[in-house]
């Protein structure tokens, strides 16, 4: 089973408004990232929270790391079209360098015009 | 600074055969991870490589194999193709790890007939 668990699946929103997802993971963490995926290509990272840290923001992106609960939460406010992609974060299992990347089932994100 | 490059973008091959693809890293970064990412499995990992030693490998069978040159260029090899091996593999580079921000190319999609 994945380690991390995205919800929801898939979001629609209108261009403007804030869209939200959740993923939840099993095991301890040094520090959890979230990438985005436009349509079959590669990932662009976006941003990487560390495991003693409560919130970040970069940009438009706020993210946001709950420990106790082993969930995260990313936030896109002022939605663009641009936006529309699939969305995953990924954590590591262990906390070397070398540690393995598991990364979440994702969340299809569309931003209707 | 060039990106991650992965070659061939698209491949087409037979159930028995075999395969080799490439990865050229962003100038620098010595670390390069594997993943497979399919409709069913979502992003697997496959191993990573630093400065040409295999420092961690995901849940694959021995048919998946890889390696790094001094260069920090790595392949990676699948052998005796089945059906289910049809996939988007994607390489990513980074300084110190997956553990960090990861350079993701833009993927190979391999079509097993």
């Amino acid at each position: 089973s994945q380690q991390g668990e995205e919800d929801p699946q898939a979001l629609s929103i209108q261009e403007g408004e804030n869209a939200t997802m959740n993923c939840s993971y099993k095991t301890s963490i040094n520090n959890l990232q979230w990438y985005r995926q436009n349509s079959g290509r590669g990932l662009v990272h976006l941003i990487l929270i560390r495991s003693n840290e409560r919130e970040k923001h970069s940009g438009r992106l706020r993210v946001t790391l709950d420990t106790s609960k082993k969930s995260s939460s990313l936030l896109i406010t002022a939605s663009r079209a641009a936006d529309t992609a699939s969305y995953f974060c990924a954590t590591a299992v262990g906390y070397s360098s070398a540690s393995k990347i598991i990364f979440g089932s994702g969340t299809r994100l569309s931003i209707r015009p | 600074k060039a990106g991650v490059t992965q070659t061939p973008r698209y491949l087409i091959k037979t159930r028995g055969q075999q395969v080799t693809l490439s990865c050229s890293p962003i100038s620098g970064h010595r670390s390069v991870s594997w993943y497979q990412q399919t409709p069913g499995q979502g992003l697997q990992f496959l191993f990573e490589y630093f400065s040409e030693t295999q420092r961690n490998k995901g849940n694959f069978p021995g048919r998946f194999s890889g390696r790094q040159f001094s260069n920090s260029r790595s392949e990676m090899n699948v052998s005796t193709l089945e059906l289910g091996d049809s996939a988007l593999y994607l390489c990513a580079s980074s300084t110190l790890g997956p553990n960090n921000e990861q350079f993701f190319g833009p993927g190979t999609r391999l079509t097993v007939l």
